[in-house]
């Protein structure tokens, strides 16, 4: 069974399109996370949500809006999509949101804007 | 605010030799100390994680870290590596206060040798 699942894994787009990537966890954790991976691999956190609560919000441009319909799911939408938002994203999940926890990371999703 | 930095980005090493990945972190605050492996095409999984005790931790696969708090660095070795342990290693903090935050280095890839 698949612990952390996203869907789509491979998204290519267009400039100014507007797109959605979903992501459910089946571990039974009430915290889960989006997490962006640059071209040079650079893994930078996004978001994290505890039981559908936002509870960090990095410095992300507000096209980029999370949503959590219940603590086993975290997707993320994005408006008006840019050239530089190509990357890969991981969603992740942990037990808890209190630091030491291990976050378990999905496959990924491949987002190629052209 | 923390960072972390990875000495190499890229390390060679020949099948059964041993291996050492560097890892420095710069933290105003103390951290937990993690270690999490990429296999190709694939999201992140654990190493190996330190949060307090005995200096030494153990993870899995045979890798093993050392905790140095004076030189702020936590380096991670394995006595002998397998053409399996090709993959990318990443090596992260998150602040012991606050809601779990972590903070990647740029991975170093580990390319094993026949």
């Amino acid at each position: 069974d698949t612990a952390v699942s996203q869907t789509p894994k491979y998204l290519v787009t267009q400039m100014g399109n507007d797109k959605s990537i979903k992501c459910e966890q089946n571990l039974g954790h009430d915290t889960m996370y989006w997490y962006k991976q640059d071209s040079k691999k650079f893994l930078k956190i996004m978001f994290s949500y505890n039981n559908k609560e936002l509870i960090i919000n990095e410095t992300v441009p507000n096209r980029f809006s999370p949503k959590s319909p219940d603590k086993a799911h975290l997707n993320l939408h994005i408006n008006s999509l840019e050239l530089g938002d190509s990357a890969v994203y991981f969603c992740a999940s942990s037990q808890g949101t209190v630091p030491g926890y291990e976050q378990y990371f999905g496959p990924g999703t491949r987002l190629t804007v052209t | 605010a923390q960072s972390v930095t990875q000495l190499d980005s890229q390390v060679p090493v020949f099948e059964e030799a041993p291996v050492e990945l560097r890892c420095n972190y710069s933290s105003s605050v103390s951290v937990y100390l993690f270690w999490y492996v990429q296999y190709p095409n694939q999201g992140l999984q654990l190493l190996l994680k330190y949060l307090s005790g005995s200096t030494l931790v153990k993870g899995i696969n045979g890798f093993e870290a050392e905790f140095n708090k004076s030189q702020t660095s936590f380096h991670l070795r394995k006595p002998s590596v397998h053409i399996s342990d090709t993959a990318e290693y990443f090596c992260a903090v998150s602040p012991l206060q606050g809601a779990q935050k972590l903070v990647f280095g740029q991975g170093t890839r580990l390319t094993i040798n026949p």
